[in-house]
């Protein structure tokens, strides 16, 4: 069936350094991409989503790269922040029903 | 605006008891879902509604039953608990169910014992 894979499943990275989590999709039809922060004890939020008619998309120091031959999408987050600190979920839209699938999480640990 | 709201926090049951999780948002947004999270798998749809009164199922909808009278409330019932149910569930609304900001609730954690 359609998935999302996400690696890793934990980083942890010295502030003021950059953090990469990667998703790869299954869905040929998938034409929508967010990704979600949920900071603990919170339901999750949005942070940024891109569209599969953009190959980048940056909001100050977060970006989301799309490669749609590859079926991946990558989250950049630079210059990390001690508030960076939590669980990090992508998900791609079924093609069928616009339902999301979600990644299983990536928990980002910034180190002072 | 209060956003999306849920009660209670935190629940413990017995297997074989039945609970209401609440959901309310004032919004108005037309899309409201229920997803339950397990470690290491994401977040999974159980029951999602597009309208008052429209509702279906999600990836995960046995056990669980919905209902939506009007635009802000969105119950999610459990009729008879399982052990299997211990999870921690999320509500969310967004104003359309197309590729729309989904807005989520705190989270209802439930224990099955």
């Amino acid at each position: 069936g359609e998935n999302v894979e996400q690696h890793p499943s934990t980083l942890s990275v010295q502030e003021g350094d950059s953090a990469v989590i990667k998703c790869t999709y299954s869905d040929s039809a998938s034409n929508y991409f967010p990704w979600y922060k949920q900071e603990l004890g919170k339901g999750p939020q949005l942070i940024i989503d891109i569209r599969s008619n953009v190959g980048e998309k940056k909001d100050q120091r977060i970006a989301v790269t799309l490669n749609k031959t590859a079926k991946h999408f990558s989250l950049h987050i630079t210059e990390t922040q001690p508030e960076d600190s939590a669980v990090y979920f992508c998900a791609a839209s079924r093609g069928s029903n616009y339902q999301l699938i979600w990644g299983a999480g990536t928990k980002l640990i910034i180190k002072p | 605006n209060a956003g999306v709201t849920q009660t209670p926090k935190f629940q413990v049951l017995k297997t074989g008891q039945s609970m209401t999780l609440q959901c309310a948002q004032d919004m108005n947004h037309e899309y409201m879902s229920w997803y339950r999270q397990d470690p290491g798998m994401g977040l999974r749809l159980i029951h999602y509604s597009v309208g008052a009164g429209i509702t279906d199922q999600g990836e995960v909808p046995n056990g669980y039953n919905v209902s939506r009278s009007t635009t802000e409330d969105f119950p999610l019932r459990l009729l008879s608990a399982a052990p299997s149910q211990t999870s921690v569930y999320f509500c969310a609304s967004s104003p359309d169910y197309e590729q729309e900001t989904q807005y989520f609730g705190p989270g209802t954690r439930l224990l099955v014992l």
